[in-house]
Parts: C-alpha cells; sequence; structure tokens
C-alpha cells in the first residue's frame, strides 16, 4: 500500500530564509508526487508535482521540490521564504503500480509559519 | 476562469437530519473527487466519479452517497449526519483518470453536525 508521511507538524522560518518542508514516501512501483498548499478555509491548491525526468521540479510561486529515489524523499523547497508562504502544505502520492485504480493519498500536513 | 465551485461555503445541520452538499465545476473535467477533511487532518477520498462510472472508496460509511447529474454538477448527500461527520468536504476535479493528473480544489464546505 502506497503512504506518504510528513514528519514535521509544523515549521517555522523566517522571511528572507530558506525553506524545506520535508516528504517521504512509500510505493510498491514508482511513484507520482505531489505538493498542495492549503490555505485558511480554502481548497487546496496545486504547487507541482514529479512524474518522471529531471529530478528538481519547479512549481508556483517559486516552490520547487527534489525527487530523491534512493532516500525516498520529495521535499518541497523555497530560496527565499515570503509571508504570504505561511499555510498548511501537503505531500500526495500515486502508485504507478496501480495507477489506474489508486487513490490520491496525502500526508498528513505540515503548517509553515513564516515570521517577518 | 474556469473553477470549481461548492455551495454553501459553511453548513449547520442537526443530528440525523439529511443535508446535501453541491459542487460544479466549469474545467469541463471528466473526474470528480469528493474527500473529507477533519481538522488538522490530510484529505480522505469518499469516492469519485469518472464521467459517470461511480467509484466508493472501501471505508466511506453507508450514509454518505454522492450523484452525477451531469459533467457538471456533483453532490454529496449524507442520509443521517452524525456527530462524527463534521467537518470540511472537498470537492475536487481532474481532466482524466491517469495518475499524472493533478487534481483542482473547490473551497471547500465546513459542514457542522450539532
Amino acid at each position: 500500500a502506497q503512504s506518504v508521511a510528513q514528519p514535521e507538524d509544523q515549521v517555522n522560518v523566517a522571511e528572507g530564509n530558506p525553506l524545506t518542508v520535508k516528504c517521504t514516501y512509500s510505493v510498491s512501483g514508482n511513484p507520482y508526487l505531489f505538493w498542495y498548499v492549503q490555505y485558511p478555509n480554502r481548497g487546496l491548491q496545486f504547487l507541482l508535482k514529479y512524474i518522471t525526468g529531471d529530478n528538481l521540479v519547479k512549481g508556483s510561486y517559486g516552490f520547487e521540490a527534489e525527487f530523491n529515489k534512493s532516500q525516498t524523499s520529495f521535499h518541497l523547497k523555497k530560496p527565499s521564504a515570503l509571508v504570504s508562504d505561511s499555510a498548511l502544505y501537503f505531500c500526495a502520492v500515486r502508485d504507478l503500480l496501480n495507477s489506474g485504480n489508486t487513490p490520491l493519498v496525502f500526508g498528513k500536513g505540515t503548517r509553515l509559519s513564516v515570521i517577518a | 476562469d474556469a473553477m470549481v465551485i461548492q455551495n454553501p461555503r459553511y453548513q449547520v445541520t442537526q443530528f440525523g437530519k439529511p443535508v446535501t452538499l453541491s459542487c460544479s465545476q466549469t474545467l469541463n473535467h471528466n473526474v470528480m473527487y469528493w474527500y473529507q477533511q477533519k481538522s488538522s487532518q490530510a484529505p480522505k477520498l469518499l469516492f469519485h466519479y469518472y464521467d459517470k462510472d461511480f467509484n466508493n472508496e472501501a471505508d466511506t460509511p453507508d450514509n454518505f452517497q454522492s450523484r452525477r447529474p451531469n459533467t457538471s454538477f456533483c453532490f454529496l448527500d449524507i442520509r443521517s449526519p452524525g456527530l462524527g461527520d463534521t467537518a470540511m468536504y472537498l470537492c475536487a476535479t481532474s481532466r482524466g483518470k491517469g495518475p499524472s493528473n493533478e487534481q483542482f480544489f473547490g473551497p471547500g464546505t465546513r459542514l457542522t453536525v450539532l
């Protein structure tokens, strides 16, 4: 069965500093990986995805993520954090092995607080 | 702008009183999903439609049902809400069912069962 772990419930970073939100995954086959962001009382917004190819994926709002197969990780990064980046971030995975029928599985989320 | 719309944004109902949540999309996507998200938890898939093909997750409670009368609309019916059904309900769409398709989410309906 596929699963996602986000080991940090909360990440605090000063504005202007680089940020990292961690994600590790477990799948039977090859993973399709996604990051979503959720602002208060809003739905989830798609940030970026890894399907195949270059391990470094660039997405919306200056975010990027690096796929590391050996460490089964897909950490979200941004070189310089903004206060407006403060939100709840979800990592999600689908397993290519059973891609037609498996749902998108979300991690429990990491709350990012960027302090001015 | 193409989007996913959910109505109402906030709904309060009484224990056992049926409630219907609505979702509509202007994206013309084939797949529509309903998720339940409880406080400080990950969204949990309840069911999805691929066109008119309905797919129920194994652990979705029996009193949760869904209807998709056409491509644009999808409804979540909770026949007899319990206190534990208090949650945010998220509707999402995707162009196709393939795993590379990202999902587009509506703003959610926050349901409170009293």
